[in-house]
């Protein structure tokens, strides 16, 4: 099955600076990659996703990139505010009906003011 | 999101006893999930459903069980069998299962400790 490994598991960034995520795949097949946010004690939330006939998305001050010749993706979050600070999550799935969704074990975001 | 609902919001289990957890939305949603998640974790699929009277187990199945009589619920229990049920319970759904590559959507979730 699918095994998805994210790095680093905590980070911590200056305000305004910029954080980066990383993210493995093990499965070939994979074609959606979502990130998610979560706060503490709350539900995650999409952030951004991207499907694998493109290499990169921007939504404002998100982006995530995709590799799938390494089959690695990337969360990149500039000009961080502390509302930023959560657990962010990614995920991989092979979609086209098979869409169950493997999720990274998260990363840590602290923004220091 | 709103149209997912998660009940109760926390949840006691005494030993040997059963519990159900109940997940509902209003989305016209055709798949459900549920997840676990444990402290530091990611998430890891319990059972999921891609359609009424259809579910396939996940990852972690044992010690659950689930039903999906209606599209609009899927209840998750929680047996006896489950010898570490403590932690923070995630239902999602997606849209469309002709729809490939759409988003799941998560409920507040249902926090069980062991009495």
């Amino acid at each position: 099955g699918e095994n998805v490994e994210q790095h680093p598991s905590t980070l911590s960034v200056q305000e305004g600076d910029s954080a980066v995520i990383k993210c493995t795949y093990s499965d070939s097949a994979s074609n959606y990659f979502p990130w998610y946010k979560q706060e503490l004690g709350k539900r995650p939330q999409l952030i951004i996703d991207i499907r694998s006939n493109v290499g990169e998305k921007k939504d404002q001050r998100i982006a995530v990139t995709l590799n799938k010749t390494a089959k690695h993706f990337s969360l990149h979050i500039t000009e961080t505010q502390p509302e930023d600070s959560a657990v962010y999550f990614c995920a991989a799935s092979r979609g086209f009906g098979n869409e169950k969704l493997t999720f990274g074990t998260g990363t840590r975001l602290t923004i220091i003011p | 999101d709103g149209g997912i609902t998660q009940s109760p919001k926390y949840l006691f289990r005494k030993e040997g006893q059963n519990v159900t957890l109940s997940c509902e939305q209003n989305l016209n949603h055709d798949a459900m999930y549920w997840y676990r998640q444990d402290p530091g974790q990611g998430l890891r699929l319990i059972y999921y459903s891609q359609i009424v009277n259809d579910f396939q187990k996940g990852d972690i199945a044992e010690g659950y069980s689930v039903s999906r009589e209606k599209k609009e619920s899927f209840p998750l229990t929680v047996t006896s069998a489950q010898k570490n049920p403590t932690a923070f319970y995630l239902c999602a759904s997606r849209a469309g299962v002709s729809r490939s590559n759409q988003p799941q959507h998560f409920g507040d979730g249902t926090r069980l400790s062991i009495l």
